[in-house]
């Protein structure tokens, strides 16, 4: 059975406290994603990463960063959180065929900034 | 600028009913979209793909069409059961192995 893991499911932060989420897939996909999720916003995508080393940004990367040192994992930083990173986040994998690609989500993570 | 639309208003049905969710969306010319179900305090679990030269693709209770004169992609679910109660995402693919989602609908089917 495929599976894409997130480290926690809750996670209580306080604000200005460096924030590691990591993510672990065993499918062997070279892409993979990291969105948050908010009522009324939907999902939208903070990084992306197509392999190991690689990232891009998405639509709203500003005040994070991520690292991806091996294929099967990839780690979302919040260098300095704050309250309005309060959050769903939501990490996707995927193979890089093109126009065949669905992702793969983890179960999420809760994080809430105090 | 580019916008996906998906009613953010929860739509109730009947149980045995045909449930027709609805994704518009503007600006885009996506090569393909996707349609996903997210349950609760859960990921998004992928369910059809279906590509710009297609108009309709159907798996089990599931059907979806897609039609770029609309800009639109319609997503049925037949005889429908309370367990497809959740929320639907519509997604639409574009260069680069990237999906673009739209805000889902919510579902609720009734016994």
């Amino acid at each position: 059975d495929v599976k894409v893991t997130q480290s926690s499911r809750y996670l209580v932060k306080r604000t200005g406290e460096k924030v590691f989420l990591e993510c672990v897939q065993d499918m062997d996909h070279e892409n993979m994603f990291w969105y948050r999720q908010d009522p009324g916003l939907g999902l939208r995508l903070i990084y992306f990463s197509y392999d190991v080393k690689m990232k891009e940004k998405g639509d709203i990367p500003e005040g994070y960063s991520v690292s991806r040192e091996k294929k099967e994992r990839f780690s979302l930083i919040l260098e300095s959180a704050s309250t309005n990173q309060t959050s769903m986040y939501l990490c996707a994998s995927s193979h890089q065929r093109e126009g065949y690609n669905e992702q793969f989500f983890g179960p999420g993570t809760r994080l809430t900034v105090l | 600028s580019q916008k996906i639309e998906q009613n953010s208003e929860a739509l109730n049905i009947q149980e045995g009913k045909t449930a027709t969710l609805t994704c518009n969306y503007t600006n885009y010319s996506p090569a393909y979209l996707q349609w996903y179900r997210q349950d609760p305090g859960r990921g998004p679990v992928f369910l059809l793909l279906i590509r710009e030269n297609e108009k309709e693709k159907r798996k089990e209770r599931l059907k979806v069409t897609f039609d770029t004169t609309l800009k639109q992609s319609l997503f049925h679910i037949t005889a429908s059961q309370p367990a497809d109660s959740a929320t639907y995402l519509c997604a639409l693919g574009h260069a680069g192995n990237m999906l673009t989602f739209g805000g889902g609908t919510r579902l609720m089917v009734k016994p």
